[in-house]
């Protein structure tokens, strides 16, 4: 059974500030997502990330993947109050299952 | 990509009711996936329905409870049957592409 960890669940941090969020999940994938979640908003897609090594960036944020880790990071640099969010990462089974599993995602808030 | 129409975008029920959720795609997908997300949670993954086929259910989800059409590669919906208090969530429609994994805009239900 696939599980996925993310972490932290609440990161309070100041504008201008760096910092990164961890997802870990137990096993193999063949893609993982970063969604942003806005309240009271669905989801909006952030990154795809494909493979081993893969990197990808959008403004302030920046992810990557180690499938061989298991873990995906998503970094955020010079942080903004527009940042304020929740983040998800999502997995998806290796092996022809289309099925995503959810991280309990990360409640960002950037203070002035 | 794909755009993912639901509705209704929210709806406050009486307990006991039953409430039809819709999601229209506007290009022709295999699968289609219904998820909740209950207040301050994560997704979870309800089932995935496949047209022309029963959906599949994940555990703790079942059918009477949940009953979804797949009436054809675009269309789907997903009924709240009976509901509770407990039932009071947001419920996705979801539909993957090599791409991305994209969301409808969600279905607000209170049950009251």
């Amino acid at each position: 059974e696939l599980k996925v960890e993310q972490n932290p669940l609440f990161l309070s941090m100041q504008e201008g500030k760096n910092y990164t969020i961890y997802c870990n999940y137990s096993t193999t994938s063949d893609r993982l997502y970063w969604y942003r979640q806005d309240p009271g908003k669905s989801l909006e897609s952030l990154f795809v990330l494909l493979s081993n090594g893969a990197v990808k960036q959008e403004g302030r944020l920046m992810a990557s993947l180690d499938t061989k880790a298991r873990l995906s990071t998503l970094h955020i640099t010079a942080a903004v109050h527009d940042l304020s969010a929740t983040y998800f990462c999502a997995v998806g089974l290796q092996g022809g299952s289309e099925k995503l599993v959810f991280g309990k995602g990360t409640k960002l808030t950037v203070n002035p | 990509s794909a755009v993912i129409s639901q509705k209704p975008s929210r709806d406050i029920c009486q307990r006991g009711t039953s409430l039809t959720i819709q999601c229209q795609v506007d290009s022709q997908v295999t699968m289609m996936f219904w998820y909740r997300q209950q207040p301050g949670q994560s997704l979870t993954l309800i089932a995935t329905a496949n047209q022309g086929s029963e959906a599949t259910y994940e555990s703790g989800f079942v059918i009477d409870k949940f009953p979804i059409s797949r009436p054809n590669l675009t269309f789907s919906t997903l009924t709240v049957s009976n509901m509770s208090p407990e039932d009071s969530s947001i419920y996705l429609c979801s539909v993957e592409t090599r791409a991305a994994a994209f969301f409808g805009q969600g279905t607000r239900l209170t049950v009251v």
